[in-house]
């Protein structure tokens, strides 16, 4: 059945460095996949989304990278600062026209923490 | 103003009762949903409405219902609320763009903390 889901479930970094959250998922047919942030007390906010007909993504110092082979996706955030620490999800939907479309399923989240 | 509001902010009630959770948006989407999370967990689907007259039943629907009452209204119940229960709930919502480069990004309200006693 669809999943998604997550390989580290807490992340934790420097204010400065690079960060990368990985994600998994199972359901090949999924055409569509969005990375949210959430932070404490706060509903999820989009960061950045990608089509399954696209391997990478660049938005303001965030990377979606798309490996369809693996079923993998990761956000990589480029000089990660205090205010990046959140709960970050991956979410997937379905193929377009199929029952699913529309929908989103989510990870489990990791939990980013920058340090000063 | 926010998009997406969500009344009441926090509850606490007790097993048995009847409770309503309450959504609105002024984005004006033909989509709304309902997603419960609990901690250490993702969202998880509870129902979901893709206009005033489509109600679909997610992945934990036992135990909830919902009313589209309006596009911009969507209530979620739980008629004999449990302690298992006690969660986050978030409304969100969507637009409609059919074809396949359609985006489904959903906006979420600031949820609402329950606590079934």
């Amino acid at each position: 059945g669809e999943s998604v889901g997550l390989h580290l479930p807490t992340l934790s970094v420097q204010e400065g460095d690079n960060s990368i959250i990985n994600c998994a998922y199972s359901n090949s047919a999924s055409d569509y996949f969005i990375w949210y942030k959430q932070e404490s007390g706060k509903g999820p906010q989009f960061i950045i989304d990608i089509r399954s007909n696209m391997d990478k993504r660049q938005g303001q110092r965030v990377t979606v990278l798309l490996n369809k082979t693996v079923k993998h996706l990761s956000l990589q955030i480029a000089a990660t600062q205090p205010g990046d620490s959140a709960v970050y999800f991956c979410a997937e939907a379905g193929d377009a026209g199929g029952t699913s479309y529309g929908k989103l399923t989510f990870g489990q989240g990791t939990i980013l923490t920058v340090h000063p | 103003d926010a998009d997406v509001t969500q009344t009441p902010r926090n509850r606490i009630t007790k097993t048995g009762k009847r409770i309503m959770l309450e959504c609105s948006q002024t984005k004006g989407h033909d989509r709304m949903y309902w997603y419960r999370q609990d901690p250490g967990l993702g969202l998880q689907l509870i129902y979901y409405s893709f206009d005033v007259k489509d109600i679909n039943k997610g992945e934990i629907s036992d135990g909830y219902s919902v009313s589209r009452q309006a596009q911009a209204k969507f209530s979620l119940s739980l008629e004999s609320a449990i302690p298992n229960q006690t969660a986050l709930y978030f409304c969100a919502t969507s637009d409609h763009m059919p074809g396949t480069g359609a985006k489904n990004e959903q906006f979420f309200g600031p949820g609402t903390r329950l606590t079934v006693l």
